[in-house]
């Protein structure tokens, strides 16, 4: 069946430092991927997705790229800030299917 | 606000109880997902909805676990005879999408905390 694996964490980086958060999938067919983000006490909110291959989203400075040949949807900053800690979760859907397959999750804390 | 709501937002219970959580989706949104997080997990998928339809559920569902759309608005989950392993956040989300294109973004609720005693 589907499935999502993001690296695990917590990921620990200082202000202004580059980001990279793994995410590899397995899936048939052609799925749809996500990252979403949970701040501290809030909902999980989309942060960017890409429908198809070599689609890259892009959000608040975020980036990810859809890469089919790796089956890998990366996240990366160029430069973190303390306001982007926050638990970020890797997401796919399936190409007959509404529902969301999410990743375990990896925290995020920048220190200032 | 016009987000999706749940109602309760905690809710704790003895063993064996029966429970019935509420979420009320965007008003406009035909889709509606039932998910289950525990601590330090991902939201894994429980069931979904378009419009009063139940359109997929879970293996992982056991027969305790029942939910409804009956008027294709909002939805409620119930769980029978809970054990201390349902204890968990249960996520709502609702999205809206037309005819056989694909499923726009999923909006989340804030959750129910469920504590099972």
């Amino acid at each position: 069946g589907n499935s999502v694996t993001q690296m695990e964490g917590p990921v620990t980086l200082s202000e202004e430092a580059f980001l990279t958060i793994n995410c590899t999938y397995t899936a048939t067919g052609y799925p749809s991927l996500f990252w979403y983000v949970q701040y501290p006490g809030e909902g999980l909110q989309l942060l960017l997705k890409a429908t198809k291959a070599d689609d890259k989203g892009s959000n608040k400075g975020f980036e990810a790229t859809y890469r089919k040949e790796t089956t890998s949807f990366h996240l990366e900053k160029g430069s973190v800030q303390v306001s982007d800690s926050a638990v970020y979760f890797c997401a796919l859907r399936g190409s007959n299917t509404g529902k969301l397959i999410f990743g375990q999750g990896t925290t995020l804390q920048v220190k200032p | 606000d016009t987000g999706v709501s749940q109602d309760p937002r905690h809710k704790i219970t003895k063993r064996g109880q029966n429970v019935t959580f509420r979420c009320d989706p965007i008003s406009e949104h035909n889709r509606l997902y039932w998910y289950r997080q525990t601590l330090g997990q991902g939201p894994e998928f429980l069931t979904y909805f378009q419009n009063e339809a139940q359109l997929e559920k879970s293996r992982l569902l056991s027969d305790r676990f029942s939910a409804e759309r009956p008027k294709g608005s909002f939805s409620t989950l119930e769980i029978q005879r809970t054990e201390q392993g349902d204890s968990a956040m249960y996520l709502c989300a609702s999205s809206k999408v037309g005819g056989q294109g694909p499923d726009n973004e999923q909006f989340f609720g804030p959750g129910t905390r469920l504590t099972v005693l």
